[in-house]
């Protein structure tokens, strides 16, 4: 059973415009959630996080809203750029016990932004 | 900054054969991971360890042993290949401190033939 799901697969976006990124998750054990880019024959890269205990992170281009009641979260980027396109993973994170955190990743959503 | 190192970066094997995959990251930190990226899947926890010397199974175990013997390695190992396993592997680390942030290798293109 998908505890994080992504349910767009793939997103295109007008350069300039607003790319909104979407995530779902089912275990409300889930207290902390991470946003990951990654680029073809790259390793993914931290983007932007959010504690469960916050709604809205901002960083940049890029925030990130949670809505905690319908376990829902997004990840707007405004103005997108071309250097934008990538894939882009939703994680979260809960205490899995003896003080370790694993991740439990989505299965990604695959932006494009057209010049 | 090195930052996570993976080697190799692409294996072929005969199904059957063994292999290890090295990981090395130069940050100090205590938590290292081992995951699986396949098609149209998220990245899946194979092992990870919360310090040198310990490890622990993580959601898709089977068919791979792990080893920290040294803080800054942490090394995935395949006995008998499988073309199940063919794979994009992820090293990842963090510091271990609270809901801390991960940090990606390049990964490892493994086919199983």
């Amino acid at each position: 059973d998908q505890q994080v799901k992504q349910n767009s697969p793939s997103l295109s976006v007008q350069e300039g415009r607003i790319s909104i990124l979407n995530c779902d998750y089912t275990n409300s054990m889930f207290d902390y959630f991470l946003w990951y880019k990654k680029y073809p024959a790259e390793g993914p890269t931290f983007l932007i996080s959010i504690s469960s205990i916050k709604d809205k992170n901002e960083d940049g281009r890029f925030t990130v809203f949670l809505n905690k009641s319908a376990k829902h979260l997004s990840l707007h980027i405004v103005p997108s750029q071309p250097g934008d396109s990538a894939v882009y993973f939703c994680a979260a994170s809960r205490n899995s016990g003896a003080g370790s955190y694993q991740l439990t990743f989505g299965k990604g959503t695959k932006l494009s932004v057209i010049p | 900054n090195a930052g996570v190192t993976q080697t190799p970066k692409f294996r072929v094997l005969k199904t059957g054969q063994s292999m290890t995959l090295l990981c090395a990251q130069d940050m100090n930190h205590e938590y290292m991971y081992w995951y699986r990226q396949d098609p149209g899947m998220g990245l899946r926890l194979i092992h990870y360890s919360v310090g040198e010397g310990t490890t622990a199974k993580g959601e898709v175990p089977d068919g791979y042993n792990v080893s920290r013997l040294k803080k800054q390695n942490f090394l995935l190992g395949l006995e008998s290949a499988a073309p199940s396993q063919t794979s994009v592997y992820f090293c990842a680390s963090s510091t271990g401190q609270g809901t801390d942030i991960q940090y990606f290798g390049a990964g490892t293109r493994l086919s199983v033939l």
